[in-house]
């Protein structure tokens, strides 16, 4: 069974410090890795995607993705309040197939 | 541009009606994909469509779901009967063609069976 797993916190973080949260996933055939962030009472909200092992940059935040070890991460620089959300790890076998879901790690991050 | 559509957003109906949900993925977008969010499940898949065809509903919990995607603009869930366990959030996606499965999710219908 396609499994992603997530500590499901809450990681709580100073403001401008650094969040990093984690994933991985048993599937071996997934070739795409996403994050998702979600607010209380709305969608999942694109933020992050990742397709070769290394890191990618996309203003504060950075994902990383080491298919040997099947984990992902995402790092978020400088946080801020507004980050507080819950972040959803998803993998997927590429092109237009289905997202398989972790639980999310809930990020509080304090002022 | 608009994303994706999704009606109604919150629908409370009694055990045993049916609810029907809907979805309008965003233009040029050719698969869309139903999950359903529980407290208790995370998101799961329920069904995904590429180019209206459906091709994959094993996340259908049982015979009361079906889907259909009469064409590219529409789509719909319908539950009947439904049950108490079916409460959860219902999302729509959609993803763009020969990409690399970036979705994008509609809104969300908050459905309560009492």
């Amino acid at each position: 069974q396609k499994e992603v797993e997530q500590n499901s916190g809450p990681l709580s973080v100073p403001e401008g410090a650094i969040a990093s949260l984690n994933c991985t996933y048993s599937d071996r055939g997934s070739q795409s890795f996403f994050w998702y962030r979600q607010y209380s009472g709305k969608s999942p909200e694109l933020i992050m995607s990742i397709y070769s092992n290394g890191d990618k940059e996309d203003g504060r935040f950075t994902a990383q993705l080491n298919k040997a070890s099947q984990y992902v991460s995402l790092l978020i620089r400088d946080s801020q309040p507004s980050d507080s959300a819950t972040y959803l790890c998803a993998s997927s076998q590429g092109g237009n197939t289905p997202l398989v879901f972790g639980k999310g790690t809930r990020l509080s991050v304090i002022a | 541009d608009a994303g994706v559509i999704q009606s109604p957003r919150h629908e409370v109906t009694e055990m045993g009606q049916e609810v029907t949900l809907r979805c309008k993925p965003i233009s040029g977008h050719n698969s869309l994909f139903w999950y359903r969010q529980t407290m208790m499940r995370g998101l799961e898949l329920l069904i995904y469509f590429n180019n209206n065809v459906p091709i994959d509903d094993s996340g259908m919990p049982e015979d009361r779901f079906s889907a259909k995607m009469p064409n590219a603009s529409f789509s719909t869930l319908k539950i009947q009967p439904s049950e108490p366990r079916d409460s959860a959030v219902y999302f729509c996606a959609s993803s763009v063609p020969l990409q690399r499965g970036e979705q994008y999710f509609g809104p969300g219908t908050r459905l309560t069976v009492t």
